[in-house]
């Protein structure tokens, strides 16, 4: 069975301290992954998709970047954090077919002080 | 215009009425449904999911989806208050999946 990992579950970082969150799935092969923000109070927010190694579409232009460095392998990464990155970061996973669910991982609480 | 639109709530109801969660989607091509249910501090889980149009029933949900008026609807009967959680309706497609932003429900005992 398919499963996503994400880590860590809670983090604490100062202002203009760098970001690196890691998103693992095992289980499933060449996975269209995605990186999405929840603001607290708002809504789902994509924030990075990829459909390939190497391959990232960024939905929202913003301090953040994303890559893929293998197959399975999703991180999200910032050089200098701001006050507003704050938020739960949640990494997803779905299949490559037409239809096609996305399955969680447990999410990032992010709080940048 | 978003793919999907979802209102953001938050809803209150009493402890078992019934439930009415709906979204509305901007392409008719759109076939592929699914609902999710958030609860605090978790990520979302998928809870079911629908293709073309009708209804789906599993328990206390139903999803229905009305292509006509391209909209798409999550019952839930005789509501609970662990239902008390964000609920997000997404579309399926190639690539992509789409995701409304969610509705907070609140079920008071």
């Amino acid at each position: 069975s398919q499963t996503i990992h994400q880590w860590p579950a809670t983090l604490v970082q100062p202002v203009g301290s760098p970001l690196s969150l890691e998103c693992t799935v095992e289980g499933t092969s060449n996975p269209n992954l995605y990186w999405y923000r929840q603001a607290a109070g708002r809504g789902l927010q994509l924030l990075f998709y990829s459909v390939g190694i190497g391959q990232i579409s960024s939905e929202v232009p913003q301090n953040l970047s994303a890559s893929r460095p293998q197959d399975r392998q999703f991180i999200l990464s910032s050089k200098k954090l701001l006050l507003s990155d704050s938020g739960f970061y949640l990494c997803a996973w779905s299949g490559v077919m037409m239809n096609t669910e996305a399955f969680f991982g447990q999410g990032t609480r992010l709080t940048v002080v | 215009q978003k793919e999907v639109e979802q209102d953001p709530g938050p809803l209150s109801v009493p402890e078992g009425a019934i439930v009415s969660l709906n979204c509305t989607y901007s392409n008719s091509a759109f076939q592929y449904f699914m609902w999710y249910r958030q609860y605090s501090r978790k990520g979302p889980e998928l809870l079911m999911y629908t293709y073309s149009s009708g209804n789906k029933e599993d328990g206390r949900f139903t999803a229905q989806v009305d292509k006509s008026s391209k909209y798409i609807s999550l019952f839930i009967r005789d509501s609970q208050p662990s239902d008390s959680a964000t609920y997000l309706c997404a579309r399926g497609g190639y690539q992509k999946v789409t995701f409304g932003t969610g509705t907070k429900l609140q079920v008071i005992p």
